[in-house]
């Protein structure tokens, strides 16, 4: 297995532009956690699903953020408009209720987001 | 609300030098504790749990309910140690982990 995949690993863009983030978990996984990592605040949770239903969404900052998860394979999360304050690097994670026991997540590599 | 506190953002000693990186977490229950390394270039990965009780790498890490700390240490540093360090606390029931800032670990040979 791959591990978890994102994409894309950076994005460059400009104030007002929307930007969608992806997030393919491990295959078997049914949590899946979009975390957002800043110098100032550390890692924040935004969001996670279970069984591709949202759980917790309260770390979404604000409406203009969204995620989504139509099925277990795919997740997005959108940014709509973007502002210069949202650049961080946003990270996918997915566990399973079985191997690994709780606590024990498997994270991708991380979306790097510069917004101009 | 949960939360944990790592006071370190960087954290330099030399090599063959002991380790301690500290955490100090605030929830009324009792979580379950963690320790998440993310070397150069590579994925944040779990380092270890509390409630294994193991050394990893050398590495342990002891919760004290009275101090609500869960410190990882290390008696002799190697430079492969150089990464960054999250502590990080997950709630009774719950599946979403709360982590720490992070502490930047240098070691120096």
């Amino acid at each position: 297995d791959a591990g978890v995949i994102q994409s894309p690993r950076h994005e460059v863009t400009e104030m007002g532009q929307e930007v969608t983030l992806r997030c393919k978990p491990i295959s078997g996984h049914d949590y899946l956690f979009w975390y957002r990592q800043t110098m100032m605040r550390g890692l924040e949770l935004l969001i996670y699903f279970n069984n591709n239903v949202p759980i917790d969404d309260s770390g979404m900052p604000e409406d203009r953020f969204s995620a989504k998860m139509p099925n277990a394979s795919f997740s997005t999360l959108k940014i709509q408009p973007s502002e210069p304050r949202d650049s961080a690097v946003y990270f996918c994670a997915s566990s399973s209720e079985g191997t690994g026991g709780t606590g024990e997540l498997f994270f991708g590599e991380g979306s790097r987001l510069t917004v101009l | 609300a949960q939360r944990v506190t790592q006071p370190e953002k960087l954290l330099s000693v030399f090599k063959g030098a002991p380790v301690e990186l500290k955490c100090n977490y605030s929830y009324s229950g009792s979580p379950e504790l963690f320790w998440y390394v993310q070397y150069s270039r590579q994925r944040l990965q779990l380092l270890l749990r509390h409630i294994s009780r193991e050394s990893i790498k050398g590495f342990t890490a002891d919760l004290n309910k009275g101090e609500t700390s869960f410190h990882l240490k290390k008696p002799f540093a190697q430079e492969e140690d150089s990464a960054m360090y999250y502590c990080a606390l997950i709630l009774t029931g719950r599946r979403a982990l709360t982590f720490g800032s992070g502490t930047r670990l240098q070691v120096q040979p």
